[in-house]
């Protein structure tokens, strides 16, 4: 019974580049999240998503970042043109239907921008 | 928007004291979830609250939510080394899927 699975677990880009972050839920989950970590700061939403819908992505920058949760296959964090502020950790968390209740979170991906 | 406020951000305590961290949201709250993330590790789900007043305990941790479901807090009793790590309060918002909001954590480091 895996938990959340996040690859890579850390990534480093170069300015300007893209980054793809990858998360599959845990077996029987629908529902999706992705949150941003600063160090030494807490957890920020970005977005949730259900399969092929998003739901809610008042917490992603306007510009640079989409999220996807195709019908087949993991979600999908894309940052295009990555800058040195987007270094972060990035967690992807998934609930069953309908709750908020209990997240499983995934280990995360640690984003190095250099 | 919402927010869940949580004090003291950092707290050093001899093993074997007790400690506290205390959530606050000026709007009153659905339920209350705790994590606890390791240093570099992930977030992992604690405990819910749900109703005022509701009192919970897990061994040496004890979890409140207050009466008007504006405020918790977490106590964990006799701390030991294995406790350390940063401890987050969350809230979902009503009528908003499971999207959940943090507090911005309180660290906890424990002296053997």
């Amino acid at each position: 019974n895996a938990g959340v699975m996040q690859n890579p677990r850390h990534l480093v880009r170069r300015r300007g580049q893209e980054a793809r972050l990858r998360c599959s839920p845990m077996k029987g989950h629908s529902h999706v999240y992705w949150y941003r970590q600063l160090p030494e700061e807490g957890l920020k939403f970005m977005v949730y998503l259900q399969k092929e819908n998003i739901i809610d992505e008042s917490g992603m920058p306007k510009e640079r970042f989409s999220a996807e949760f195709p019908k087949e296959g993991p979600s999908i964090l894309r940052i295009q043109q990555v800058v040195r502020g987007d270094s972060a950790a990035y967690f992807c968390a998934s609930s069953p239907p309908g709750t908020g209740v209990g997240y499983t979170f995934g280990s995360g991906t640690r984003l190095t921008v250099v | 928007g919402q927010q869940v406020m949580q004090i003291p951000q950092y707290q050093h305590v001899q093993e074997g004291e007790d400690f506290t961290t205390y959530c606050n949201s000026s709007t009153t709250l659905s339920n209350i979830q705790w994590y606890k993330q390791r240093p570099g590790g992930h977030p992992v789900f604690l405990i819910q609250l749900v109703k005022s007043g509701e009192v919970k305990k897990q061994k040496r941790l004890t979890f409140q939510f207050g009466e008007a479901k504006k405020n918790s807090s977490l106590h964990i009793t006799a701390t030991q080394t294995t406790d350390v790590g940063t401890y987050f309060c969350s809230s979902s918002l009503y009528n908003q899927g499971g999207k959940l909001i943090f507090g911005q954590g309180t660290e906890l480091s424990v002296k053997p």
